[in-house]
């Protein structure tokens, strides 16, 4: 069965610089999340979209942005990275905002230096 | 706002043995999910339980709406169970809250 694609898999950036992560939802799935998850923490909830439009936001800094394509893939763009932006992102998906649940992705792990 | 509390912490077990984690949540219950973080990274969905008993080999999960909790059952646990297990409650506002997690090791 597809899955959730995410790339790249790792990504390493220099402070200040900018990355953009990508997400290919399971096939026919409407709702698209992000999440953020720092070493030993548990995933932290950025933004979702819902048939391409944002239907809600969490602790997401300014400095990032996302959107969702008309083929429902979605991109999370951060600029002017931190040392303190390393982490695992997550991406998911899933059927009418997630009512039945969510499938993520493996991640991509980003490190800044 | 919600919050999900899991216990324990941390567990170490031998394998073949047998354990229960425990996830308590603080407002009704719509949907609740567990995953297993494996030691790579990757979240791998486990049981999709807003309610009842479900089972997938080794594994089974209970969730009781009306108390407030689920159980993840692990039985004979193999060194491939090791990682973080997370229960993730379904929030009004379209998206899962995670737990903090319990760190589970499975010694050979």
């Amino acid at each position: 069965a597809a899955g959730v694609i995410q790339s790249p898999r790792h990504l390493i950036k220099e402070k200040r610089e900018t990355a953009t992560l990508k997400c290919y939802p399971i096939p026919r799935h409407d709702t698209v999340y992000w999440y953020q998850q720092g070493p030993g923490q548990d995933p932290q909830f950025l933004i979702s979209f819902y048939e391409k439009m944002q239907s809600d936001k969490g602790s997401i800094p300014d400095r990032f942005s996302a959107q969702q394509f008309s083929d429902y893939h979605s991109e999370l763009n951060m600029s002017s990275l931190e040392l303190g932006d390393s982490a695992l992102y997550f991406c998911a998906s899933s059927l009418r905002q997630g009512a039945y649940g969510y499938t993520f992705g493996s991640g991509t792990r980003l490190t800044v230096v | 706002g919600i919050q999900v509390e899991q216990s324990p912490p941390d567990l170490i077990l031998q394998e073949g043995a047998n354990s229960t984690l425990r996830c308590n949540f603080s407002d009704s219950v719509n949907n609740l999910q567990w995953f297993h973080q494996n030691p790579w990274g990757q979240l791998i969905n486990l049981f999709y339980i807003p309610s009842g008993t479900k089972q997938n080999g080794r594994l089974s999960a209970t969730t009781v709406a009306t108390e407030r909790y689920s159980l993840l059952y692990i039985s004979s646990s193999q060194t491939t169970d090791s990682g973080v297990y997370f229960c993730a409650q379904y929030s009004g506002t379209y998206k899962y809250i995670f737990g903090t997690g319990t760190r589970l090791k499975v010694l050979a």
